[in-house]
């Protein structure tokens, strides 16, 4: 298996743009979660789906971020509008067994000017 | 609220041992993880430990944990350059939900 793959691996765009990003997890895991690295605040999780179903959207900083995962192979993350502070890197993991055995993507560096 | 404690850096020389270490709060957690990030890449599943276990050897590392005292560490027998990176802690406090510590930047000078 190609293990996670997220797109774009970098994004660079200016305040107010919408910014979609994009995870395909590893085939057979139920379990999706989108986190946000910066220095500041360390690793957050954002939210988190099982089969396809936001289980856990407290994370999600503010009404201008929105998760979708419309199949088991497909999901996106998205900021409307984006804000500097956004900037961070984004990573997408899956798991087959919930929270524990997560397996991550290489992450998606968003830089917002 | 749930929170995990590291230290942010830790300096060894090649071929010691290296000992991170970690603090957390919630007594319930089922289990205890130890995830890898090298530069540039997503995080990597090291090891972990179930509560009930006080430690556990996977070649070179070791995993003690002191339940009582909430305190878990790990240690990187004879380590390598190649063992640089930062090094999360983490607790399952849900099915879906892992609260990862800060990290611990792990340099190895030769």
């Amino acid at each position: 298996d190609a293990g996670v793959i997220q797109s774009p691996r970098h994004e660079v765009t200016e305040m107010g743009q919408e910014v979609t990003l994009r995870c395909k997890p590893i085939s057979g895991h139920d379990y999706l979660f989108w986190y946000r690295q910066t220095m500041m605040r360390g690793l957050e999780l954002l939210i988190y789906f099982n089969n396809n179903v936001p289980i856990d959207d407290s994370g999600m900083p503010e009404d201008r971020f929105s998760a979708k995962m419309p199949n088991a192979s497909f999901s996106t993350l998205k900021i409307q509008p984006s804000e500097p502070r956004d900037s961070a890197v984004y990573f997408c993991a899956s798991s087959l067994l919930g929270a524990g055995e997560q397996y991550f993507g290489p992450g998606t560096r968003l830089t917002v000017t | 609220g749930e929170d995990v404690e590291q230290s942010l850096f830790l300096s060894v020389r090649e071929g010691d041992s290296s000992v991170i270490n970690c603090t957390y709060t919630d007594s319930s957690s089922t289990y205890l993880y130890w995830y890898k990030q090298e530069p540039g890449a997503g995080l990597q599943l090291l090891t972990y430990i179930f509560s009930n276990m006080d430690m556990k050897q996977d070649q070179r590392l070791t995993v003690l944990l002191n339940k009582k005292d909430k305190h878990l560490s790990l240690r990187i027998a004879d380590t390598q350059t190649g063992d640089s990176a930062i090094y999360f802690c983490a607790e399952s406090i849900s099915q879906g939900n892992l609260i990862f510590g800060k990290g611990t930047k792990l340099s190895v000078k030769p």
